[in-house]
């Protein structure tokens, strides 16, 4: 099983570009999350997935932000315009059912410069 | 709501020393603990769990316990390693809660264990 695999590994981008996050779960795994990590906010939830359905986005940020799940093998994580305040770790996480353990991307280091 | 505290970092020790991070949590429900671990340039990875009161978790000589009573879910372990430096973080899983908040994790304690 090759893991959550997410791309690309690392992004720089100027302010104002548009700059997508992909992200292939684990076959078979019915919850998708999108996290956000910074040294000053810690490990935040933006939105997950269940089946492939939006549930609850509480968590995003701004109207800047958008995810997309078309398919049970795919997901996207959207940001435009980007910001520097926007620079981050973003991960990617699936698990076979909500609240089970979750198995974690390698993530995509997001530079806004 | 629900939430986890746990020990602010960084946490320095030397090799074989004895560690306890210490995690408290409050839920509305019953939930599930777990303790995560994050290596450096990686992503988070189980390290241990537990699904009920009294239940103990184990994984690679590291325990915790999930006390309802003192609602706390310390990770210990006998003797550290230099290749145990990483983030620890625990976190629970709620579904009573449902939503992201659900779903919470802590801060992170960041341990750095010296030869």
């Amino acid at each position: 099983d090759a893991g959550v695999i997410q791309s690309p590994r690392h992004e720089v981008t100027e302010m104002g570009q548009e700059v997508t996050l992909r992200c292939k779960p684990i076959s078979g795994h019915n919850s998708l999350f999108w996290y956000r990590q910074t040294m000053m906010r810690g490990l935040e939830l933006l939105i997950y997935f269940n089946n492939n359905v939006p549930i609850d986005d509480s968590g995003m940020p701004e109207d800047r932000f958008s995810a997309k799940m078309p398919n049970a093998s795919f997901s996207t994580l959207k940001i435009q315009p980007s910001e520097p305040r926007d620079s981050a770790v973003y991960f990617c996480a699936s698990s076979p059912v909500w609240g089970e353990k979750l198995f974690f991307g390698s993530g995509t280091q997001l530079s806004v410069l | 709501g629900n939430s986890v505290t746990q020990m602010e970092g960084p946490v320095t020790l030397s090799e074989e020393a004895f560690l306890t991070i210490n995690c408290t949590y409050t839920a509305t429900g019953y939930p599930s603990l777990f303790w995560y671990v994050q290596y450096p340039g990686e992503g988070l990875q189980l390290l241990l769990k537990a699904t009920k009161a009294d239940d103990k978790g184990s994984n690679k000589g590291f325990e915790a316990t999930y006390r309802k009573e003192t609602t706390s879910f310390h990770l210990e372990k006998g003797s550290v390693q230099v290749s145990d430096s990483a983030v620890y973080f625990c976190a629970l899983s709620d579904a009573s809660g449902g939503g992201a908040d659900g779903l919470t994790f802590g801060k992170g304690t960041h341990l750095i264990i010296q030869p």
